[in-house]
Order: C-alpha cells, then sequence, then structure tokens
C-alpha cells in the first residue's frame, strides 16, 4: 500500500536534538491526521488537519509541533522529547475530515526512539 | 467518556477453527464503527466500516456486523495468514477516531 508514504521508518534521536517525521498522502485527500501508538495503548490521535487548517489538538505537548503546507503533505516537528515519547508514529489521511465518518487510510510508520 | 472494548486481548486458534472476536462501544453519537488488520511493525490497514445496526459486510474469511451496542468480526476457517491484531474504532465524525486496545489473532497451522 503506497497511498500514504512516511519517512523516515525507524528514528532514533537524543533528548536534545530536533527532527521531522514526514508524510505524503497520493489518494487526493483533504484532511491529514497524526496518531501515536504506544506499546500496550490504544492509538491515539495527536493532530488533525482539514484542508491545511488544523482543526483538532488532542492536548498534544508543544515539543511535537505539526505542519500541513498542503494537502497531500505532513509533517511532525519534534524537539527535547522524553524517552516516553518513544512511539510509533501514524500518519494517515481520508477525504475530509467533517460530516459521516470517512474512512481513514494509515501509513506505514514512523518508529521513534528517543534515547 | 466515549470509550471501545475489545475482547479477548489474545486468540489463538487451530487453522480452521471459526470464531469471532468482539468490539463493545459506548458513543454519543455513531458516525461509523471501523475494522482494521495490523501486522507487526506495519500500519493499520482497513479492512470494514459500518454504519448503521444490522449492517454486515464480507471480505474473503472474514464477515464484520454491528448492533447499537457492539460490532463483531466472524472469522470462518482461518488461515495462518489471518494472524494479525486487529483493530476496532469509532468515529464521531470530525476525523476523529477512538480506538480499541486490539485483539490479537495467532492462527497455528
Amino acid at each position: 500500500e503506497t497511498g500514504v508514504t512516511q519517512t523516515p521508518r525507524h528514528l532514533v534521536m537524543g533528548m536534545t536534538n530536533k527532527k521531522s517525521l514526514k508524510c505524503e498522502q497520493h489518494l487526493g485527500h483533504n484532511a491529514m491526521y497524526w496518531y501515536k501508538q504506544s506499546a500496550k495503548k490504544p492509538l491515539e490521535l495527536m493532530f488533525v488537519y482539514n484542508f491545511k487548517e488544523q482543526t483538532e489538538n488532542n492536548s498534544v505537548p508543544s515539543r511535537f509541533s505539526p505542519e500541513c503546507p498542503n494537502s497531500s503533505h505532513l509533517f511532525l516537528h519534534l524537539h527535547t522529547l522524553q524517552p516516553e515519547d518513544s512511539a510509533l508514529y501514524l500518519c494517515a489521511s481520508s477525504s475530509g475530515a467533517r460530516g459521516p465518518g470517512n474512512t481513514i487510510y494509515f501509513g506505514e510508520g514512523s518508529w521513534l526512539t528517543v534515547v | 467518556e466515549d470509550q471501545v472494548t475489545q475482547s479477548p486481548e489474545a486468540l489463538r486458534l487451530q487453522e480452521g477453527e471459526s470464531s469471532s472476536l468482539n468490539c463493545s462501544y459506548t458513543v454519543s453519537g455513531l458516525r461509523g464503527l471501523f475494522w482494521y488488520r495490523q501486522d507487526p511493525g506495519k500500519g493499520p490497514e482497513f479492512l470494514f466500516t459500518l454504519y448503521s445496526a444490522g449492517e454486515e459486510k464480507e471480505k474473503e474469511r472474514l464477515k464484520a456486523t454491528l448492533t447499537k451496542k457492539e460490532s463483531f468480526l466472524h472469522i470462518t476457517a482461518p488461515k495462518p495468514e489471518d494472524s494479525a491484531t486487529y483493530l476496532c474504532a469509532t468515529s464521531e465524525g470530525g476525523g476523529k477516531l477512538i480506538f480499541g486496545q486490539g485483539t490479537t489473532l495467532q492462527v497455528k497451522p
């Protein structure tokens, strides 16, 4: 499945580093999302962008900074992270983020380890 | 508070042994019930969307059903390649999915 592409697939960073996760969707969708998947926990929504506008910030700490320059690209900028931020970060997209529950399609994820 | 609970947490089946996975939900305004499959180290793969009680959908050995309080994922004559974690999620619209913990299925040959 290449509809939603995430890079890098694996990232190891120190607590003082600054790095970014990149996501690109090739499905012609208008909404993009960041989800976090930690061990033994359900997937957790972080951010929602609809037509490049942020419509949801699920109380995410400011050390995670999203950017959506257009409907096809989404970034997650990371700085001064903590070891407990180590997780699988999943990008997703859907045709829209309003109205009925549109199907959300996920990328393969970026495995982040904070040391 | 909206909640999604999946059971069992883990399920071991012999090849060909049919069974069902359960997803119970409490959502004030359901706008969709989603099933995903997730293989280790990969992102969730979309399986089904159900919108109203009584709705059913099928794909190969999988069949999803929906009532007002729960959804079932029936697996008929499973094969080892069906081994994965199956995730259930509800939507209230607005692009927000609430996920359950998942059921990890292992099918032995």
